[in-house]
């Protein structure tokens, strides 16, 4: 089973920030929180990933609680191609840090 | 860019023919993984392996089988293709590093096969 829990769809503006949240409130001390995005069906792409301090590259930035039971991923100007299914993933201790794909959050951008 | 590659990218075949779904990585990557995917629906994991002559059944239940000779090539195998196979497969390989107590991996995805078994 999934260990993270992500809205099933959200809207966005072309331009604005994209705030994505996902709670992962049994998270492990050792277990990462990781994004990965997909797009038309292709391969997903990873994205970022975290333990428990903020990171940020050039696709995206990582916010992840204090108490770790949460994140939101951030896409700071959100374009058409950002359009994607975004899935959270915490990798599982309990299973060979196999990540554990759940059904993720369908982004729609607006023009 | 992730180097990894798929072929066919689209393959339609008849019930009971024997098909290989090819997979090769250009990365080094000893960890590879091959993932069943439906439209609209989530990735499953199949078949992993940790490197040359290690395979591995994933959480969902397959009738292929994979084989992995060379570091870069993990070819997954359906003896007898049947409709129920059809579905779209997934390989993907990854990078892994270890820090204290903490396992961090992340994985690059190929493009995919979409299958359709007639």
């Amino acid at each position: 089973d999934a260990k993270t829990t992500q809205p099933t769809s959200m809207d966005c503006a072309e331009g604005r920030a994209a705030n994505l949240p996902c709670n992962h409130s049994t998270i492990s001390g050792n277990e990462y929180v990781y994004w990965y995005r997909q797009i038309h069906s292709q391969g997903p792409q990873y994205i970022i990933h975290g333990l428990k301090n903020n990171e940020t590259n050039e696709m995206a930035s990582l916010i992840i609680t204090e108490d770790r039971k949460s994140s939101t991923l951030i896409l700071p100007h959100a374009t058409l191609r950002d359009t994607a299914v975004y899935y959270c993933i915490v990798s599982s201790s309990d299973s060979n840090y196999q990540l554990i794909w759940g059904a993720g959050t369908k982004l729609i951008i607006k023009p | 860019e992730a180097d990894i590659y798929q072929t066919p990218r689209y393959l339609v075949i008849g019930t009971g023919k024997k098909i290989t779904l090819e997979c090769s990585q250009t990365m080094g990557h000893d960890k590879m993984y091959w993932y069943q995917q439906d439209p609209g629906m989530e990735l499953h994991l199949i078949h992993y392996s940790y490197g040359v002559n290690s395979t591995e059944k994933g959480d969902l239940s397959s009738e292929s089988t994979v084989s992995r000779i060379r570091t870069e090539h993990f070819p997954l195998t359906l003896e007898s293709a049947r409709p129920s196979h059809t579905s779209q497969y997934l390989c993907a390989s990854s990078e892994w590093g270890a820090s204290g107590r903490s396992l961090q991996e992340t994985q690059y995805f190929g493009p995919g096969t979409r299958l359709l078994v007639l």
